[in-house]
């Protein structure tokens, strides 16, 4: 069974970078099948795609992000990261990594982590 | 790109039917059948309940039904339990090759 899970600092100085780390175990990530994604949740708000990638190197990533994005896996990990650039409040969210089986136009998200919370603060 | 409309909240008691609406556009839900819908409780991770507009998850009950109609798409949930009560979000690709999501609904079950 597939289980993802998250790990990186809880609280970010603004205009610093936020770091993640999606640890993948049950499976392996260096698959042409799937892409592997992330996605973040304001406090009290609702679902934001952040982006994703696959080991054949494709990569997607919000418009509204996509300047300060990046998602790469580490295949001799079985991880994948997301490093965010100059942060500010607004980018306090729950940060969920997840599978997405949909290789072909990347779209759906099974299974998730349980998520990280990550607060932006000095 | 713009976030899915979805209506803020929905009820329903028991044993009825409920249907959470996901209106998009042309470039998103009116194009392709990539539409994907999630279950979510609070301070716990999205479950994915629907895909490609129709399509059930092993393990996800057969209470759950999704369709799609030009820009819209919705879910039914039938036979309603308390236990559905939660957020539900709908999600669809776009033809910029992206992914955008609804703003959420609320299931609260009378």
């Amino acid at each position: 069974q597939l289980q993802l899970q998250e790990s990186g600092p809880g609280l970010v100085k603004p205009s610093e970078t936020l770091s993640l780390t999606c640890t993948v175990s049950g499976g392996y990530i260096n698959t042409f099948i799937y892409y592997w994604g992330w996605i973040r949740q304001p406090p009290g708000k609702g679902l934001q795609w952040i982006g994703s990638a696959c080991y054949s190197g494709n990569t997607y990533y919000n418009p509204s992000l996509k300047s300060r994005v990046t998602i790469s896996l580490d295949t001799s990990k079985n991880q994948f990261s997301l490093k965010l650039s100059s942060v500010t409040a607004a980018d306090t969210a729950v940060y969920f990594c997840a599978r997405v089986p949909s290789g072909y136009d990347p779209n759906w998200f099974d299974p998730w982590g349980q998520g990280t919370l990550v607060t932006v603060s000095s | 790109q713009s976030a899915l409309t979805q209506p803020a909240s929905v009820s329903g008691s028991p044993g009825q039917s409920i249907t959470i609406s996901c209106t998009g556009t042309s470039s998103d839900i009116g194009t392709y059948n990539y539409v994907s819908w999630y279950q979510q409780y609070p301070g716990k991770a999205p479950k994915l309940m629907i895909y490609d507009v129709s399509n059930r998850p092993s393990g996800v009950s057969n209470r759950f039904s999704g369709s799609k109609s030009a820009n819209t798409a919705s879910l039914t949930i039938s036979g309603l339990q308390s236990e559905d009560e939660g957020d539900y979000y709908c999600s669809s690709y776009t033809s910029s090759s992206t992914v955008v999501f609804g703003g959420g609904t609320k299931l609260t079950v009378l």
